[in-house]
């Protein structure tokens, strides 16, 4: 059971470059989260989404898009590059949303923009 | 307002010592509580979870809340190496997929 899959692990961008980060789960999870954590300052929602089709902002949007055409994908765009945007990024999932929720989290992927 | 005081240590002790780590909020409307441990260049995976106030216990973890002080901790009894990661609190109010509100993370050294 591979759990949740985040590709790549790393990645060095150049300011202004977009890129894909991908997040694949396959325990039929609902609910789909992106994270960001960065030293020193916990984790903070970006977008989430609640089933296929359906997606909304979190804490941190500014900068970043998703999209989730199917239950297992959840693929979060950055268009253009910041160096803000260095970060260890994390996706995660669950099966509901309703109190106690066990978040199953990928490895994430650490991006570094330069 | 969410927010979740996490002293960020590093907590350094010895093996096999009780470590106790601790997190105050301000927003009384959490009803849910959570511990994530965290190893390094990894996820966080949940440890310990406990809805309203109270006490949990699970083999060497025990979770405690108390609403009234706003102030959550986890104990660790016979502290192992093994132990040695970043421990995350985290809460939530009610349901709805945007509401766990993370601490910043305490991380803890286990000295053999």
């Amino acid at each position: 059971n591979a759990g949740v899959t985040q590709t790549p692990k790393f990645r060095i961008l150049k300011i202004g470059q977009s890129m894909t980060l991908q997040c694949a789960q396959d325990m039929n999870h609902n609910y789909m989260y992106w994270y960001r954590q960065d030293p020193g300052m916990g984790l903070k929602l970006i977008y989430y989404s609640v089933g296929a089709g359906i997606t909304d902002k979190g804490e941190v949007p500014n900068g970043y898009n998703v999209s989730r055409s199917t239950t297992e994908y959840f693929p979060l765009r950055l268009e253009l590059a910041a160096p803000s945007q260095t970060s260890v990024y994390f996706c995660a999932s669950s099966y509901s949303s309703g109190g106690g929720e066990k978040l199953f989290f990928g490895s994430g992927t650490q991006l570094s923009v330069l | 307002q969410k927010e979740v005081e996490q002293d960020p240590g590093p907590l350094s002790v010895p093996e096999g010592a009780i470590v106790s780590l601790n997190c105050t909020y301000s927003n009384s409307a959490f009803q849910y509580f959570m511990w994530y441990r965290q190893y390094s260049r990894k996820g966080p995976e949940l440890l310990m979870y406990t809805y309203s106030s109270g006490n949990k216990e699970d083999g060497r973890f025990t979770a405690q809340v108390d609403k009234s002080s706003k102030y959550i901790s986890l104990f660790i009894r016979d502290s192992q190496p093994s132990d040695s990661a970043t421990y995350l609190c985290a809460m939530r109010a009610t349901g709805g997929a945007d509401g766990l509100t993370f601490g910043k993370g305490t991380h803890l050294i286990i000295q053999p």
